[in-house]
């Protein structure tokens, strides 16, 4: 089974500040979709931003981009610009290209501060 | 459109009880999931499915049940409730690309359930 591993808990970054979530991954498939969730205290599942495998280029939506480094098996999520409403809890997820639901990591609580 | 909905959004159950947790998805997506969540331990998948009248465990499958006569509705049945079922649970449905793999889910709301 894939495993996805988020190595720090808790983080903290005042705003207007960049911090970066990191994630990784094992696989041994050549093609699948890698996800940042957020969920906020209201508790709702929310796509940050998504890869897929087989595209070099890091995806970017507006303030967020991902650092996808295929090779060392690594998908890190950069936040600029931090705001009072990013502070929650990100999930990554894995998805197969052959599988039917993600795999997801055990979550970094992420706190912005004035 | 209201994409994944689940009722209820709170429950609270004595141990032995069994009850439904319902799912609807209006977006015509092939697969949907159940999963759960706890502290620290992230979501975990408790039974998926690939399309109506199809089903397969996930992680965690044991004390729950489910099925899918429609492509719509992905109900998940607790049959005798303990305390470690507490949990917060999620519904997800998604679309496959080009018939397999998984793309982003779309999740409902949650619903928390406590066992006392």
């Amino acid at each position: 089974a894939q495993t996805v591993t988020q190595s720090q808990p808790e983080m903290s970054v005042q705003e207007a500040e960049t911090v970066t979530l990191s994630c990784t991954y094992d696989t041994s498939e050549n093609n699948y979709y890698l996800f940042w969730y957020k969920q906020p205290p209201s508790r709702q599942m929310i796509l940050v931003i998504r890869q897929e495998a087989y595209k070099q280029q890091n995806a970017t939506e507006n303030r967020f981009s991902v650092n996808f480094q295929k090779a060392a098996k690594s998908f890190s999520l950069k936040i600029s610009d931090s705001q009072l409403g990013d502070t929650a809890m990100y999930f990554c997820a894995f998805g197969r290209n052959s599988g039917y639901a993600l795999n997801f990591g055990k979550g970094t609580s992420l706190l912005v501060t004035p | 459109n209201a994409g994944v909905t689940q009722t209820p959004k709170f429950q609270v159950l004595k141990t032995g009880q069994s009850m439904t947790l319902q799912c609807a998805q209006d977006m015509n997506h092939e697969y949907m999931s159940w999963y759960r969540q706890d502290p620290g331990m992230g979501l975990r998948l408790i039974h998926y499915s690939v399309g109506a009248g199809i089903t397969d465990q996930g992680e965690v499958p044991n004390g729950y049940n489910v099925s899918r006569s429609t492509t719509e509705d992905f109900p998940l049945r607790l049959l005798s409730a303990a305390p470690s079922q507490t949990s917060v649970y999620f519904c997800a449905s998604s679309y496959s690309k080009v018939t397999r793999g998984v793309t982003e889910a779309f999740f409902g709301q949650g619903t928390r359930l406590t066992v006392v």
